[in-house]
């Protein structure tokens, strides 16, 4: 079955540390999308793709960094810029050319700093 | 910019009782409309859309939403909910810009169902 896979499922980072969360998707959707998700905040955009090789900073970018290498892999790379990276993390695809189409999601990534 | 604005975050109800979800975006212009579930550490799953026609959209287990252009709003409801259906929900716009689409999301509102 088509979907999309984040791992791991759980990340501890220690101060100081990057730490890469892994996005793969078997969809063949061109767009992919990097959400962080804070309680009571609701999910606020990190990065997104519409196609390989080329990705825009969302409304949160600062202290994250992306590559789209390749059409199903969408890495996000939490650096030691971001202050307070201790989140939910979740990855979501989709058709480009689809404007109606819902997002499909992972099952996200929880990082904690210890 | 589009905003969502989940007007609580938190609905307690008994179950076989009614719930309505209440959500409001900004845009006056044509919009493309979602409502996500979300179980615990869980990512998201679409419940329902409204791209035009109809205003009242049909989704997955039993949930409808009515969209309201002159209110601006797009409110979940479900006649009889289930303890399942205890979980956190999303109301979410689509926003055009560049070419790109993107997603605009709502706080979330965390429904619990109580027998």
């Amino acid at each position: 079955d088509g979907g999309i896979t984040q791992s791991p499922k759980y990340l501890f980072r220690k101060e100081g540390q990057n730490v890469t969360l892994s996005c793969e998707q078997n969809l063949n959707h061109d767009a992919m999308y990097w959400y962080r998700q804070d309680p009571g905040q609701g999910l606020r955009l990190i990065y997104y793709s519409q196609i390989v090789n080329d990705f825009q900073k969302g409304d949160i970018a600062e202290g994250y960094s992306v590559s789209r290498e390749k059409k199903e892999s969408f890495p996000l790379t939490v650096t030691s810029a971001q202050k307070n990276p201790t989140a939910f993390y979740l990855c979501a695809s989709k058709p480009r050319t689809a404007t109606n189409y819902g997002y499909t999601f992972g099952s996200g990534t929880r990082l904690t700093v210890v | 910019a589009q905003s969502v604005t989940q007007l609580d975050s938190q609905v307690p109800v008994f179950e076989e009782a009614p719930v309505e979800l209440r959500c409001n975006y900004s845009s006056s212009v044509s919009v493309y409309l979602f409502w996500y579930v979300q179980y615990p550490n869980q990512g998201l799953q679409l419940l329902l859309k409204y791209l035009s026609g109809s205003t009242l959209v049909k989704g997955i287990n039993g949930f409808e939403a009515e969209f309201n252009k002159s209110q601006t709003s797009f409110h979940l409801r479900k006649p009889s909910v289930h303890i399942s259906d205890t979980a956190e929900y999303f109301c979410a716009v689509s926003e055009f810009s560049g070419g790109s689409e993107k997603l605009v999301f709502g706080k979330g509102t965390k429904l619990t169902v109580n027998p």
